[in-house]
């Protein structure tokens, strides 16, 4: 199994640009979401999904968007990049009470 | 998360020493993880507790959540420079989503030879 697969693994971006970052897992998992990471910050929840359809907001949502329409992918978008979203961004995905999977990461530098 | 707070957010211990890591809610927990991640990689999944009162071990690491269910430890024994990176809680609490994940700010762990 491949589990999380998050691409790209690096970004640089311009301020203004636009991009997705994209999520799939196989392991059937109902539940999605995304993080950003900063140093000092831990792991802040950006958006998450609860299954194909249905998605939420996290603590740190503005200038994301997300959609869910299968089950296994689960891309992020920024409309328009921030040097303030400069970031590591993990995506993760879970079943139930079971631990959550983390993708590798990608990092993503906005100039 | 400020829901979550850790505590220390940084420890340097030598090795062979013992250490502590908290993390506290201000809301009883449905589920507590701890992840570990090393500088620029991703997170490994170290132990889930539930239940009040649980504990749980994995090699020199053991979890422990207490009884009310809003604080949960965890402890190592004779540090090893292995042990060294970013010790993570992460947190679903009772009342919300089930399935909304939150963590704490992390503590960053150096273990010196």
């Amino acid at each position: 199994n491949a589990g999380v697969t998050q691409t790209p693994k690096f970004q640089v971006l311009k301020t203004g640009q636009s991009m997705t970052l994209q999520c799939a897992q196989d392991m059937n998992h109902e539940y999605m979401s995304w993080y950003r990471q900063d140093p000092g910050m831990g792991l802040r929840l950006i958006h998450y999904s609860v299954g194909a359809g249905i998605t939420d907001q996290g603590e740190v949502p503005n200038g994301y968007n997300v959609s869910r329409s299968t089950t296994e992918d689960f891309p992020l978008r920024l409309l328009s990049a921030a040097p303030s979203q400069t970031s590591v961004y993990f995506c993760a995905s879970r079943q139930g009470d079971q631990p959550q999977h983390f993708g590798d990461g990608t990092r993503l530098s906005i100039l | 998360s400020q829901e979550l707070e850790q505590s220390p957010q940084s420890l340097i211990v030598q090795e062979g020493k013992n250490l502590t890591i908290n993390c506290t809610s201000s809301k009883t927990l449905y589920g507590l993880y701890w992840y570990k991640q090393k500088y620029g990689e991703g997170l490994i999944f170290l132990m889930m507790l539930q239940k009040g009162g649980e504990e749980k071990s994995h090699e020199k690491i053991t979890a422990k959540l207490d009884e009310k269910k809003q604080q949960s430890s965890l402890h190592i024994t004779a540090s090893q420079p292995s042990h060294a990176g970013i010790y993570l809680c992460g947190a679903v609490h009772s009342g919300g989503s089930n399935y909304k994940l939150t963590f704490g700010k992390g503590t960053l762990l150096t273990v010196n030879p």
